[in-house]
């Protein structure tokens, strides 16, 4: 059973730049929730996807976004880059909001220079 | 807003003992609660989760447990070993809530 996917694994990309991540869940997940990860503070939540739809966003400015499509995939973009994105984004899958945990990919290392 | 706390932050064990991880939550009403483990650079790998009707969790050398009462949980690690060095996150959600929130992690070294 293939384990929830992240491309690129590596990323740099000049400031003011825009980037997209790619995070396809394990099969038969429908929920995909996006985290950024970074060593001053930690993991924080950005967003969580079900069916295509947006359920819940954390405290990321809009220049941070996201989708999902038909088939479950998700996407986030950050545009006009800063410094301070520089992070490693994690996606985690799950079936539903129930009683279920959460299965990471390996992340994208994002470095803005 | 719902915090999470670990401790302690670092540890620094020989190959062999026993130790506790813990994680105590400001909001105690958790619904699900699941540990993880981080290697350098990389995501994280799932090691135990503690459902709503649960109060604790085994897998090998790994015991969880909840204490929904007080928001508190500890990770018993039993004969570690050089290759449990790794960063410890605990995640809890609450129930009607889409999201985990992490703690900030514990980082364990096992000296061999």
């Amino acid at each position: 059973k293939a384990g929830v996917t992240q491309t690129p694994r590596y990323l740099i990309k000049t400031r003011g730049q825009q980037v997209t991540l790619s995070c396809s869940p394990i099969s038969g997940h429908r929920s995909v929730s996006w985290y950024q990860q970074t060593p001053g503070q930690g993991l924080q939540f950005l967003f969580e996807y079900f069916s295509e739809t947006q359920r819940n966003k954390g405290n990321f400015p809009g220049r941070f976004s996201g989708r999902q499509f038909s088939n479950s995939r998700s996407e986030m973009n950050v545009s006009t880059l800063e410094l301070g994105d520089s992070a490693l984004y994690l996606c985690a899958s799950t079936l539903d909001r129930g009683n279920y945990g959460y299965t990471f990919g390996s992340g994208t290392r994002l470095t803005v220079v | 807003k719902q915090e999470v706390t670990q401790i302690p932050a670092a540890l620094s064990v020989p190959e062999g003992e026993n130790l506790v991880l813990n994680c105590s939550f400001t909001d105690s009403a958790i619904y699900n609660l699941q540990w993880f483990r981080q290697d350098p650079g990389k995501g994280l790998t799932s090691l135990l989760l503690i459902q709503s009707s649960q109060r604790e969790q085994t897998s090998g050398r790994l015991n969880a447990s909840l204490d929904k009462s007080s928001g508190r949980s500890t990770l018993y690690i039993a004969a570690s070993q050089p290759g449990d060095s790794a960063t410890y996150l605990c995640a809890g959600k609450r129930s009607g809530t889409y999201k985990y929130i992490f703690g900030t992690g514990t980082r364990l070294k096992v000296l061999a």
